[in-house]
């Protein structure tokens, strides 16, 4: 998974809940992201970061917060769990500023009650 | 509106049965377009990048090609270790975002 760790694996929470899906890498790769990948939907970016104290919102950026305060972190807050964000997150990097591929972490599968 | 499109969503081939993957796009510029593999429970793994028409890559029995429209995956006599879902993806000109298609879930019967 190129050095990118995700954390936990498995999460269940209730409706209303808050929590931090952790994801870190150890390469000081400045490009990462986030995804959640739904059946039939394909992977959806929800935000990224190009570098420590830069990010933006991606496709589906409603519900969920990012921050990058350091190069190897890059968390993803979801303030009050709802339903609809059950699903899988996927942390990415982008090692190589001229090639673009991505290199996904492991998942976390998310079950809001 | 930029769009990744992949056919067939399923695909069952015989061990030794060559076959092809497609992944139709429609963006405004392509800055890459991608290939990975993912296996259940597990992150997409990168397979190729394609850059431009008649852009070819290859890896063991895989061998992705690209036009100005589409771009297909080619399995030469695929064997039951290739079964898994194949994803294509493409990156605008401009812009920091990935279009993915909703892949292509392949099995390969020994």
């Amino acid at each position: 998974n190129a050095g990118v760790t995700q954390t936990p694996k498995f999460q269940v929470l209730k409706t209303g809940q808050s929590m931090t899906l952790q994801c870190a890498q150890d390469m000081n790769h400045e490009y990462m992201s986030w995804y959640r990948q739904d059946p039939g939907m394909g992977l959806r970016l929800i935000h990224y970061s190009v570098g420590a104290g830069i990010t933006d919102q991606g496709e589906v950026p409603n519900g969920y917060n990012v921050s990058r305060s350091t190069t190897e972190d890059f968390p993803l807050r979801l303030l009050s769990a709802a339903p609809s964000q059950t699903s899988v997150y996927f942390c990415a990097i982008t090692p190589h500023r001229d090639s673009y591929e991505q290199y996904f972490g492991p998942g976390t599968r998310l079950t809001v009650t | 509106e930029d769009q990744v499109t992949q056919s067939p969503e399923a695909l069952r081939l015989q061990e030794g049965e060559s076959s092809s993957l497609n992944c139709s796009y429609t963006v405004s510029g392509l800055r890459g377009l991608f290939w990975y593999r993912q296996d259940p429970g597990k992150g997409p793994e990168f397979l190729f990048t394609l850059y431009s028409a008649g852009e070819e890559k290859e890896k063991e029995r895989l061998k992705a090609t690209l036009t100005k429209k589409e771009s297909f995956l080619h399995i030469t006599a695929p064997k039951p270790e290739d079964s898994a879902t194949y994803l294509c993806a493409v990156r605008t000109s401009g812009t920091y975002k990935y279009i993915f298609g909703t892949g292509t879930r392949l099995k390969v019967l020994a």
